[in-house]
């Protein structure tokens, strides 16, 4: 059973298209998350989601919308692809707020996007 | 300074090696310290908690320094299946939520 799964693995586009990425997770958990890990491999955090409830949104171009229709949900919508926003998608989930006590993350296995 | 600073590596190391990897933060108000591990093109995985006194689960040990804001990851025996990239997380308090903010990482290449 895949605790948190991602859709697609890969996505091949050219730029100025828009796409998206969904994410689920089977865990129960009310925290959802979406990071960001470039070619130099820095994993940072995009948005964050507490039940439906927008928590985190750090500096992110406003082409990319998260939207979580439930609190086992968190897609992300990217408008108007560059070739800047080619990396690695990872989708992640937490019962608590990450941190909080010591409440680590499960990631999903990423959507690869590469920007052509 | 960065928030998360980790030694850039890469280690080489032969099979049965000790490796020490280190890691400094930067907010003294931080709670919660973890080591992630990430195979090459695959996700993130907890390794362990990194607790005040310090802990250790089989050949992994880690420790935490407050006072000098510095976490290690200590690998004792060192096996093939150990060759991967190592993580240094840490939270950012409130002022807001809670967030986990990720090392660069630190790859290690275990050999034969």
């Amino acid at each position: 059973d895949t605790a948190v799964s991602q859709t697609p693995k890969y996505l091949v586009t050219q730029m100025g298209n828009d796409k998206s990425i969904k994410c689920e997770q089977n865990l129960g958990h009310d925290t959802m998350y979406w990071y960001k890990q470039d070619s130099k491999k820095f994993l940072k955090i995009m948005f964050s989601y507490n039940n439906k409830e927008l928590i985190i949104n750090e500096t992110v171009p406003n082409r990319f919308s998260p939207k979580s229709p439930d609190k086992a949900h968190l897609n992300l919508h990217i408008n108007s692809l560059e070739l800047g926003d080619s990396a690695v998608y990872f989708c992640a989930s937490s019962h608590l707020l990450a941190g909080q006590y010591g409440e680590t993350q499960y990631f999903g296995p990423g959507t690869r996007l590469l920007v052509l | 300074r960065k928030e998360v600073e980790q030694d850039p590596g890469p280690f080489n190391v032969p099979e049965g090696a000790t490796v020490a990897f280190n890691c400094t933060y930067s907010n003294s108000a931080s709670q919660s310290f973890f080591w992630y591990r990430q195979d090459c093109r695959k996700e993130p995985k907890l390794l362990m908690s990194v607790y005040s006194s310090g802990n250790e689960d089989g050949r992994f040990t880690a420790q935490l320094n407050r006072a000098s804001q510095y976490i290690s990851l200590l690998i004792r025996d060192s096996k093939l299946s150990d060759s991967a990239t190592y993580l240094c997380v840490v939270n950012l308090p409130p002022g807001g939520y809670n967030k986990l903010i990720f090392g660069a990482g630190t790859r290690l290449a275990v050999h034969p």
